[in-house]
C-alpha cells in the first residue's frame, strides 16, 4: 500500500448535478478525514470516521453533503445539487487513530462547478 | 476557537539562502503540530510532526521548533533550492476526540535559481 488514494483527480460538473468522490485510506488506518480547500486557503475540516462510524461533522457540511465509510474501508463523499460555491479541492486523510500519529493525505479531488 | 496564522503569506528568496517560516496558534491545548508541503494542484505531503511534549524535529535540511506555551512554531529551511518552491502549511491537532487538524493559510515559497 503506497498511501491514500483519491478518485477522480478532477471533476467538472454542471450546477445542480450530483457528484461522488472516493477515498481509499492506508489499509491499517482506523481514522479517515475529509477536508475542503479553496484557493489560497488552508484545508478546512468537513467530517471524520472511526472505522465505519461517522463521529463528527463540521457546520461546513450542509445537508447537500453526505459521506459514508461502509465496512470501515474506503469512503465516499457525495454532493447533491452542486453549486458554484462547492468548487474546491476535496482532500482525504487517514491516520492510525492514536493522538500521536501523523495524518497522511491523498492527492485530492479538484471539483469545478460550471 | 483555535486559529492558526502563518507569516509571511508569500516569500521569494535566491537559491542557497536559509529561511524561516512562522506559524502561530491561539489555543495551546494541542496534541501535536505538523508541517506540510503542497505543490500546485496537489495534495499535502507531511514534512515534520512535533509532539506537544517536544521542542523540535529535524529532517534533512528542515528543522521545526515548537513553543507550545507561546503558541508558536517555526520551520527552518537550510540552503534553499528551487525544488523547495511550494506552499508550506502548518496544522495543529486539536485536543479533542476527533484529532482533527486546524490549518493555517500557508506560506507560498519561491526559491529563485
Amino acid at each position: 500500500d503506497t498511501g491514500v488514494s483519491q478518485n477522480p483527480r478532477h471533476k467538472i460538473t454542471k450546477r445542480g448535478q450530483n457528484v461522488t468522490f472516493r477515498c481509499d485510506p492506508i489499509s491499517e488506518h482506523n481514522r479517515l478525514y475529509w477536508y475542503r480547500q479553496t484557493l489560497g486557503q488552508g484545508p478546512e475540516f468537513l467530517t471524520y470516521f472511526q472505522n465505519e462510524a461517522q463521529l463528527e461533522k463540521s457546520r461546513l457540511l450542509s445537508d447537500r453533503f453526505s459521506a459514508e465509510r461502509p465496512k470501515g474501508s474506503f469512503s465516499t463523499l457525495e454532493i447533491q445539487r452542486t453549486e458554484q460555491g462547492d468548487s474546491a479541492m476535496y482532500l482525504c486523510a487517514s491516520s492510525l487513530g492514536f493522538r500521536d500519529t501523523e495524518a497522511f493525505f491523498g492527492q485530492g479531488t479538484r471539483l469545478t462547478v460550471v | 476557537k483555535q486559529e492558526v496564522t502563518q507569516i509571511p503569506a508569500a516569500l521569494s528568496v535566491p537559491e542557497g539562502e536559509n529561511l524561516v517560516l512562522n506559524c502561530s496558534f491561539t489555543d495551546s491545548a494541542i496534541y501535536n503540530l505538523q508541517w506540510f508541503r503542497q505543490d500546485p494542484g496537489k495534495g499535502l505531503t507531511s514534512l515534520l510532526l512535533i509532539q506537544s511534549s517536544q521542542r523540535e524535529q529535524t529532517s534533512g535540511r528542515l528543522n521545526a521548533s515548537l513553543d507550545k506555551s507561546s503558541g508558536r512554531s517555526t520551520l527552518y529551511i537550510a540552503a534553499s533550492q528551487p525544488g523547495d518552491s511550494a506552499t508550506y502549511l502548518c496544522a495543529v491537532t486539536q485536543m479533542d476526540s476527533s484529532y482533527k487538524l486546524i490549518f493555517g493559510s500557508g506560506t507560498r515559497l519561491l526559491v529563485r535559481p
